[in-house]
């Protein structure tokens, strides 16, 4: 079955970068996409961008080019999203999603990220 | 890329059907068949319940249905229950390779 998973939570000071994993499972991760988002605190799903399984295209947000940067891992079926230059606003639960024929089928359990001094 | 717009709740007891609305523009919505619907409750994944403005996925219930009319969907939830009450996302294809996401509605089963 398909199986994504997350790494697990970051704390980070302002400034840094903080770099997520998106390990999937069960599917062929080359015929699909991998999307981000994250929730801050009390609001609502954003949606950062993806990243292309089979060529490693990527579409970012306008909202986050230039801070944002998303790779893969063919061989191990893992994508990665990288943040930086962090700040207290960044401090979300982060997600990853499987695109497939323009809809996020399967989700990660979310990866809490917290910027703090 | 301005976000979708969703009642920021709703709320309605159970066996009551409830409706959430999402409004976009001639961009997204009025431009492209392929709005879908999430189920998030807190703390766990998003899951999503809905395809193409009225398709669903198999495994989800058929209490839940989806619309489009010009550039606004919508999500019914016929019969609800207790186990809905969770937070409601819509999103778009925008064109260009970009997706949007609506604010999210919290529905408050009474």
């Amino acid at each position: 079955q398909v199986q994504v998973v997350q790494s697990g939570a970051e704390v980070k000071k302002p400034g840094a970068s903080v770099k997520v994993s998106c390990k999937t499972s069960g599917y062929s991760f080359t015929a699909n996409a991998v999307h981000w988002l994250r929730q801050a605190p009390g609001q609502g799903l954003e949606w950062m961008g993806w990243i292309n399984g089979v060529d490693g295209y990527t579409k970012y947000s306008q909202n986050f080019r230039g801070r944002v940067t998303f790779t893969s891992d063919t061989s191990a079926s893992t994508a990665y999203m990288e943040l930086s230059s962090l700040g207290s606003e960044d401090t979300a639960v982060y997600y990853c999603a499987k695109g497939h024929n323009f809809v996020l089928d399967y989700w990660g359990q979310g990866t809490l990220v917290t910027v703090s001094s | 890329q301005s976000a979708l717009t969703q009642p920021a709740s709703v709320s309605g007891s159970p066996g009551q059907s409830i409706t959430i609305s999402c409004t976009g523009t001639s961009s997204d919505i009025g431009n492209y068949n392929l709005v879908s619907w999430y189920q998030h409750h807190p703390g766990k994944a998003p899951k999503f319940i809905i395809y193409e403005f009225t398709k669903r996925p198999s495994g989800v219930s058929n209490r839940f249905s989806g619309s489009k009319s010009g550039t606004t969907a919508s999500l019914t939830i016929s019969g609800v229950q207790a186990e809905d009450e969770a937070d409601y996302y819509c999103c778009s294809y925008a064109g260009s390779d970009i997706w949007v996401f609506g604010g999210g509605t919290k529905l408050t089963v009474l």
